[in-house]
């Protein structure tokens, strides 16, 4: 089974729809991000988290909210969607001690909004 | 803020021959972590290398070096023996010791031609 695992991995919604995004993961790390791709862009960063009661903005973060049900659990947003919001999302987790800061990724939601 | 440029939006390669992709950062902080990813076709996040600013000596994971040169603030890669699998979207990026979040190039797509 995947250590971070994001649902749905794809899907298509209309305008002004609310959707939510989830992340799961199962490697004990505090610290969970979520990131969006564009193509031709590296990933810019959503919102944050170093632990349940610690979120903070990213610099993409207008549009988005987040919500951390707990050390394992990290779920994004849109409240009312919009088609410039169309693009690949990645949830990822970090331990800043043994880990060194590297990122571990969830497999992506693609996510289109017409 | 931090910023990383990935200079080279395409590169190919020859299967078997050895590639550079370049990667140049900004940032102020006199420690901090540096990282290329692979993204192949299925879109998953793949560590491929990590570099810590404090170690002089530059990281190798089997095929995968690096070149770094912290006074320019340059981080390349350089695949060897290249090989079909590698074919993907490699994207460097930065992370500060205690930041934990990460800043991403905008990536370099590799085709490696059989």
């Amino acid at each position: 089974d995947a250590d971070v695992t994001q649902t749905p991995r794809n899907r298509i919604t209309k305008t002004g729809k609310r959707i939510m995004l989830e992340c799961s993961q199962t490697k004990g790390h505090d610290r969970m991000y979520w990131y969006r791709q564009d193509p031709g862009l590296g990933l810019r960063l959503i919102y944050y988290s170093f632990d349940v009661k610690d979120i903070n903005k990213g610099e993409i973060s207008d549009g988005y909210s987040v919500s951390r049900q707990a050390q394992a659990k990290f779920s994004l947003s849109l409240e009312s969607a919009i088609p410039n919001q169309t693009a690949l999302y990645f949830c990822a987790t970090s331990d800043p001690g043994a880990g060194k800061n590297i990122q571990y990724f969830g497999a992506g939601t693609r996510l289109s909004v017409l | 803020a931090q910023t990383v440029t990935q200079s080279q939006p395409e590169m190919s390669v020859q299967e078997a021959e050895t590639v550079t992709l370049s990667c140049t950062y900004d940032t102020s902080e006199s420690d901090y972590y540096l990282f290329w990813y692979k993204q192949p076709p299925s879109r998953q996040m793949i560590l491929v290398i990590r570099q810590e600013a404090y170690k002089q000596q530059n990281a190798t994971e089997n095929r995968f070096s690096v070149n770094f040169q912290k006074a320019a603030k340059s981080f390349s890669l350089k695949i060897s023996d290249s090989q079909l699998g590698d074919a993907a979207m490699y994207f460097c990026a930065y992370s500060g010791t205690n930041a934990g979040k990460s800043t991403f190039g905008d990536g370099t797509t590799l085709t490696v031609k059989p």
